[in-house]
């Protein structure tokens, strides 16, 4: 079945600290892996896919297929991250559909 | 360029009713897909629509329906809607790198009563 995991509902961290937002994937195939971000009052955008292996806003997301993980890390969190941040999995690059976790709300505290 | 929009942006309809929903991509763009956004479900994939044609398809019920048109514009349309219809539905759209580079619209808040 293809499915993205998404553990934390919520993940709330103090302006500075490191941040991690998990997720796993299940999936037979080698899929592509996006993570998503939506902040308040805006429309859902593309952070980060991880077949450019790019640091967008500070954030990275390693692709670990052994574990089946594709996890946003940040050393530093800022007060603008704050947002929901989705997973999503893709089988084929040559369709639209993708396959998203729950989500994960980072608050970032001053 | 213009981005993806979504009409109308909210909508209140009664249960039994139907609806339709209406989604414009990136000029230039060909692949239309949908979702349904909830508190309790997430994001979770309807249908895509690629040259007039649906090309992948959700588990939702045959109540959800889709199609889109030569210059790309997708409908949406839920029939018989129930209390359980109410969401936000996003569209996005893809071009030549598909879903590499999906773009998404505002959405169309439904609420169902």
């Amino acid at each position: 079945a293809q499915r993205v995991t998404q553990p934390e509902k919520l993940l709330s961290v103090f302006k500075g600290a490191p941040v991690e937002l998990k997720c796993n994937y299940s999936y037979s195939g080698s899929p592509e892996l996006f993570w998503y971000v939506q902040y308040s009052r805006q429309r859902l955008q593309l952070l980060l896919r991880h077949i450019s292996r790019e640091s967008i806003k500070g954030f990275t997301a390693d692709l670990n297929k052994g574990e089946t993980s594709f996890h946003l890390k940040k050393p530093f969190a800022q007060e603008e991250d704050s947002a929901m941040y989705y997973c999503a999995l893709s089988g084929s690059s040559n369709t639209g559909k993708l396959i998203f976790g729950q989500g994960t709300t980072l608050q970032v505290k001053p | 360029k213009a981005g993806v929009t979504q009409t109308p942006r909210y909508l209140i309809k009664t249960r039994g009713q139907q609806v339709t929903l209406s989604c414009s991509p990136i000029s230039g763009h060909r692949s239309v897909s949908w979702y349904q956004q909830t508190p309790g479900q997430g994001l979770q994939f309807l249908f895509e629509y690629f040259s007039e044609t649906q090309r992948n398809k959700g588990n939702f019920p045959g109540r959800f329906s889709g199609r889109q048109f030569s210059n790309s514009r997708s409908e949406m349309n839920v029939s018989t809607l129930e209390l359980g219809d109410s969401a936000l539905y996003l569209c996005a759209s893809t071009g030549t790198y598909g879903v590499r580079e999906a773009f998404f619209g505002q959405g169309t808040r439904l609420t169902v009563v």
